[in-house]
């Protein structure tokens, strides 16, 4: 069965950076793009962007454009997104999610990493 | 970017009893609308693509309808486990892909 299974939770100061990855079994790694998906405490979903992990190309929401940057590794089937210069609203819960067959409808997502931002 | 916008907010239904939701998109966006349910400490959960199918899985009691900038979820005789909240999603146009603020649907 298909499995994202991501990182645990961390608490990160102003300024600093953030890495959560994400495990992908049961499927072809690189058959399907991964995608991140944050959600700040009571709010809504927000897309981050994209890594297609048979080319390593990337597309980020131009909200996130020169902060964020998505990796993987082919060999392990992780998907890496790194945050960087964090700020208290980046406080939220960030979800890998699998893209389905059409690369942009979700169909499998982690159990959700919390990054907590404070000082 | 497109502005996917959901309304209620808040929907208070009976056991039983159907649950129309809606979605409206910032400009068309054919017919390229997922929607998702989320539970409190859950991640989302597909429900619906291509506006009107279903993922696998989800019961007939729940439909998508609609094209263009109009979208609708219904859920015809709401049972316990419907009682969540709900986003629709665009695709048709990225970066970003853009998600509605979401509707509750509580238990009246």
């Amino acid at each position: 069965q298909v499995q994202l299974v991501q990182s645990g939770a961390e608490v990160k100061r102003p300024g600093a950076s953030v890495k959560v990855s994400c495990k992908a079994s049961g499927y072809t790694f690189t058959g399907y793009y991964i995608h991140w998906v944050r959600q700040a405490p009571g709010q809504g979903l927000e897309s981050m962007g994209w890594i297609n992990p048979n080319s390593g190309g990337t597309n980020y929401a131009q909200k996130f454009q020169g902060r964020v940057t998505m990796s993987r590794d082919t060999s392990i089937s992780t998907a890496t997104m790194e945050l960087s210069w964090l700020k208290s609203d980046d406080t939220a819960v960030y979800y890998c999610a699998r893209g389905s067959d059409s690369n942009y409808v979700y169909d499998y997502w982690g159990q959700g990493t919390l990054v907590t931002v404070s000082s | 970017e497109i502005v996917m916008t959901q309304s209620p907010a808040t929907l208070s239904v009976s056991p039983g009893e159907r649950a129309t939701l809606s979605c409206r998109a910032s400009q068309s966006v054919s017919s390229n609308v997922a929607w998702y349910q989320q539970k409190p400490g859950q991640a989302p959960r597909l429900l619906i693509y291509g506006a009107s199918t279903r993922a696998t899985g989800i019961p007939g009691r729940i439909t998508g309808s609609g094209s263009g900038t109009e979208f609708t979820l219904t859920i015809s005789s709401l049972q316990s486990e419907d009682f969540a909240v709900y986003y629709c999603q665009q695709y048709n146009n990225w970066p970003p892909l853009t998600f509605g603020g979401g509707t509750k649907v509580e238990i009246k």
